[in-house]
């Protein structure tokens, strides 16, 4: 049974328009991660929240937003998009201690035409 | 800072073959150590870990002992399938806590039958 549920798994939006990647969880989880995943790279963090506490990575850029309304999801909002932000989103959740394990989703794909 | 550093790939492998993925990093004391594994087209998810110096991660027949004299994390396998045909990322939490997590680059393996 999945766990940690990504929708849409493709996403197409055109240069500067909004778009909004969703993420949820059934693991009852109290840290929620967002990451970009260019193509043949590492995922980059961009930002965590420990439940409502939200968390920037210095050099994640202000055009990327979040939210966690709940503990079971958290959305990633890009508010411009350009033809750099083209890239895997991943999604991931853990307990928070760092022995502990990272539950990813399956990606949205972005693309922007 | 923390950093981690993987051979660079990709690795083209026989079905039977050994495997061997390496990977070094720098860290402030003895952090816990992970292997992630991505299929194509999925998110990631936990190969192995271990948590403290010494400790062997094992997992589907995938092996690596924590060495913090030389500071690695190689992953080996005795006998590869095409089905480990995937790209293996090396982790390690950044210090500040919650689990955030930095990844190597990313190795990827092809086996042939």
């Amino acid at each position: 049974d999945a766990m940690v549920i990504q929708n849409p798994r493709y996403q197409v939006t055109q240069f500067g328009k909004p778009v909004t990647l969703s993420c949820s969880q059934t693991l009852n989880h109290n840290v929620m991660y967002w990451y970009q995943q260019k193509s043949s790279q590492a995922p980059k963090l961009l930002f965590h929240y420990y439940d409502k506490d939200f968390n920037n990575e210095a050099d994640t850029p202000d055009n990327f937003q979040s939210r966690r309304p709940n503990t079971s999801f958290c959305f990633l909002d890009i508010r411009s998009p350009g033809l750099g932000d083209a890239a895997m989103y991943l999604c991931a959740t853990s307990r928070g201690g760092d022995t502990d394990t990272q539950y990813f989703g399956p990606g949205t794909r972005l693309t922007v035409l | 800072g923390d950093s981690v550093t993987q051979m660079e790939g990709p690795v083209t492998l026989s079905e039977e073959a050994f495997l061997t993925i390496n990977c070094t990093y720098t860290a402030t004391g003895y952090p816990s150590l992970f292997w992630y594994v991505q299929y194509p087209g999925e998110g990631l998810q936990l190969l192995l870990k271990a948590t403290k110096a010494d400790d062997k991660g094992s997992n589907k027949g995938f092996e690596a002992t924590y060495r913090k004299e030389t500071t690695s994390f190689h992953l080996e396998k005795g006998s590869v399938q095409v089905s480990d045909s995937a790209v293996y990322f090396c982790a390690l939490p950044l210090s500040g806590g919650y689990n955030k997590l930095i990844f190597g680059a990313g190795t990827r393996l092809a086996v042939h039958p």
